[in-house]
C-alpha cells in the first residue's frame, strides 16, 4: 500500500477527457514536495510525463496536464487516443518514510 | 541526449548477491545524480536509492541494510549491489537520471530495464 493513493483503473472513449487522481498527505504534498507523473506503455520503461506539479518535458503533447492542491494531485488527459493506453504513476517524496515514493499506478483503458 | 543501459545477470540464486551496472552514454555522468528503481512483475515502482557524481548516496530505508550504490566516473557507469537475495527481490531493475532540486526531484531518462529473477 503506497502513501500516494491512485485509483487502480480509469477508462474513457477516444476524444474524451479523463483524470487520474493521486492522494497524498501532510508528509508528502502537504510538506511542500512536488508531484511528478510517468507514463508506462506495455512492456516498456516509464517515461516522464509531468514534472514539478504541472510542467511538460519537451515532446509531451499539451493534451497532458498536471495540477496539485493541498494534499491531492491529478493528471488530466484530453482528446484521449488509443496510444494513451498505459499505466500512469505519480511520484513525490515522503518525510515519514524518508524516501522517494510512487503511487500504486493507474491503468488507463481507451474504450 | 543521455541514454542509459542496464547490464547484469538475469537469474540469481536465493541468498546470493546481485550486481548490476548502468552505462551512461550521450553525456557525462558528472554533475548529475543517478538512481536505481525496481518493479516486481505486475506491480508498482519502488525507489532503491541514488548516488551523486561525488559519491554521496541515499537509500530507501526499507532496503538500506542490503543495498550499495557506487559510481565510476572514468567509465561513465554506476552500479547497484543487493545482498542476501530472496524471491521478493525478483523485479525489473531500472537505472535513471535523478534530476531537479531538493523538494522537487524526478527521474528522467530511464534505462530500458533488466529483469532479475531470484530462483534456485
Amino acid at each position: 500500500q503506497s502513501v500516494l493513493t491512485q485509483p487502480p483503473s480509469v477508462s474513457g472513449a477516444p476524444g474524451q477527457r479523463v483524470t487520474i487522481s493521486c492522494s497524498g498527505s501532510d508528509s508528502n504534498f502537504g510538506a511542500g514536495f512536488d508531484v511528478h507523473w510517468y507514463q508506462q506503455l506495455p512492456g516498456t520503461a516509464p517515461k516522464l510525463l509531468i514534472y514539478g506539479d504541472r510542467n511538460r518535458p519537451s515532446g509531451v503533447p499539451d493534451r497532458f496536464s498536471g495540477s496539485k492542491s493541498g494534499t491531492s494531485a491529478s493528471l488530466a488527459i484530453t482528446g484521449l487516443q488509443a496510444e494513451d493506453e498505459a499505466d500512469y504513476y505519480c511520484q513525490s517524496y515522503d518525510t515519514s518514510l524518508s524516501a522517494w515514493v510512487f503511487g500504486g499506478g493507474t491503468k488507463l483503458t481507451v474504450l | 541526449q543521455v541514454q542509459l543501459q542496464e547490464s547484469g545477470p538475469g537469474l540469481v540464486k536465493p541468498s546470493e548477491t546481485l550486481s548490476l551496472t548502468c552505462s551512461v552514454s550521450g553525456g557525462s555522468i558528472k554533475k548529475n545524480h543517478w538512481a536505481w528503481i525496481r518493479q516486481p512483475p505486475g506491480k508498482g515502482l519502488e525507489w532503491i536509492g541514488y548516488i551523486s557524481d561525488s559519491g554521496n548516496t541515499d537509500y530507501n530505508p526499507s532496503l538500506k541494510s542490503r543495498v550499495t550504490i557506487s559510481i565510476d566516473t572514468s567509465k561513465n557507469q554506476f552500479s547497484l549491489t543487493v545482498l542476501s537475495l530472496t524471491a521478493a527481490d525478483t523485479a525489473v531493475y531500472y537505472c535513471a537520471r535523478d534530476y531537479g532540486s531538493w523538494g522537487s526531484r524526478w527521474f528522467d531518462p530511464w534505462g530500458q530495464g533488466t529483469l532479475v529473477t531470484v530462483s534456485s
